[in-house]
């Protein structure tokens, strides 16, 4: 398996745009996370799936924020409209429960860069 | 709601041990993560304590104690390729939660 794959891995957009960042999953995880990180706030979980079905979303900022899993592999996280303060790098991350061991495997980030 | 403290920055020498500590509190509790991120990188898992003790993986080794909210990454042989941050996270209800994470610095 190619590991958890997000694109783009780097974005610039103007404020008021809308953006979107995809997620591919490693193939047969049931749990996908998405995170912020920035310098100021660390590492924050925005929102988490099971099987495709959102679970908590407490940690999404505000209603600009959104985030869809249409099926098993494949996720998005949307920012409409855009603003400088969304700034950050943003992961997906993807586990499995089948073992004890509750690894999390994190792709290489979206960092995005709002002007 | 769940909180983790860590200490912000650590400092050693090549070849020294380092440990860096997590208290947390949470609720729903299932074990305890450590995870490496380089600048610019990705976090990468390190180990997981579900119960308490120690596990050793190589030169890293990870303790939990349940009843003290504690856990701790140590370091063994430091290497200048040690240089990252290290993120303790509980795993609570299969929620990961993250602190802020230590900044090492391994120094020559």
């Amino acid at each position: 398996d190619a590991g958890v794959i997000q694109s783009p891995r780097h974005e610039v957009t103007e404020m008021g745009q809308e953006v979107t960042l995809r997620c591919k999953p490693i193939s047969g995880h049931d749990y996908l996370f998405w995170y912020r990180q920035t310098m100021m706030r660390g590492l924050e979980l925005l929102i988490y799936f099971n099987n495709n079905v959102p679970i908590d979303d407490s940690g999404m900022p505000e209603d600009r924020f959104s985030a869809k899993m249409p099926n098993a592999s494949f996720s998005t996280l949307k920012i409409q409209p855009s603003e400088p303060r969304d700034s950050a790098v943003y992961f997906c991350a993807s586990k499995g429960t089948q073992t004890m061991n509750t690894e999390a495997f994190f792709g290489q980030g979206t960092r995005l860069t709002v002007v | 709601g769940q909180s983790l403290e860590q200490p912000s920055e650590v400092t050693a020498v090549e070849g020294a041990i380092v440990q860096i500590n997590c208290t947390y509190q949470t609720s729903g509790f299932y074990g305890l993560s450590w995870y490496q991120q380089h600048d610019g990188g990705a976090p990468t898992f390190l180990s997981y304590n579900a119960l308490d003790g120690l596990e050793e993986t190589g030169r890293f080794s990870s303790f939990l104690s349940r009843s003290d909210s504690y856990g701790y990454l140590l370091l063994q042989e430091l290497q200048m390729k040690d240089s990252a941050s290290y993120f303790c996270a509980v795993d609570s209800s299969y929620k990961l939660i993250f602190g802020s994470g230590t900044r090492l610095l391994v120094r020559p």
